[in-house]
């Protein structure tokens, strides 16, 4: 099974900071990879899909990059509502669907 | 705009089944090309893929659950609904029904999610 691991757990950054999320797969994957905000309390919401493709109606301070293994989620300038936790999950196998364990991000 | 609504008992016993259902609208299931799945979040912690199925009724499971889930559909009522027998207290979470996309499964609709709990 593949795994995917995120870093780091939590995040403290500064409104108007870069802000980077990295999400690994065990084994490579393509780009078959999706991005979720989850504010508190609320509903994950879908970011970024084919690991750089932003979903209609996101803000474009969300970018995402990587394939194979690596990949990152890049906020290019914090803001306050973007307080979450963010979920990395892989799709390269419709009989296997697996999320990260999830980014914590918090104002400092 | 497609929308996803869950409903079901937010208490189950332990050793009993759980059952919940969604209900879609801005949207037929039988127009295909959607994976219809079940996603739960425990307490605290993060997202897990319970399984999904497609209109014509193919499903396909997580492993660690399999033994113990039945994702079925109702077309003629643009429902599905999921079933998880032999609950115990590690199965409290929220449900989430979502929809996934066809070989390219990220979830792009999902309902609000519901909170069951596994008590005596």
């Amino acid at each position: 099974d593949i795994q995917m691991t995120q870093s780091p757990s939590s995040l403290s950054a500064s409104v108007g900071d870069r802000v980077t999320i990295t999400c690994r797969a065990s084994q490579g994957i393509s780009n078959y990879l999706a991005w979720y905000q989850q504010k508190p309390g609320k509903v994950p919401k879908l970011l970024i899909y084919a690991a750089s493709t932003l979903q209609s109606g996101v803000p474009s301070r969300f970018s995402g990059s990587g394939s194979g293994t690596d990949f990152t989620l890049t906020i290019s300038s914090l803001q306050p509502e973007d307080v979450a936790t963010y979920y990395c999950q892989k799709y390269n196998s419709a009989l296997s669907i697996t999320f990260g364990q999830g980014t914590r991000l918090e104002i400092k | 705009q497609v929308q996803l609504q869950e409903s079901g008992p937010g208490l189950v016993k332990p050793s009993q089944t759980l059952s919940l259902t969604c209900t879609v609208s801005g949207g037929s299931i039988s127009s295909g090309g959607y994976y219809w799945s079940w996603i739960r979040q425990h307490p605290g912690k993060g997202l897990e893929w319970i399984g999904y199925i497609y209109y014509s009724g193919s499903t396909y499971y997580n492993p660690s659950l399999k033994s113990r889930v039945t994702i079925s559909v109702d077309t003629s009522k643009n429902q599905f609904s999921l079933k998880l027998s032999s609950v115990t207290a590690a199965d409290t979470a929220v449900y989430y029904c979502a929809r996934g996309g066809m070989w390219k499964v990220y979830f792009d609709y999902w309902g609000q999610g519901t909170l069951v709990t596994v008590s005596s």
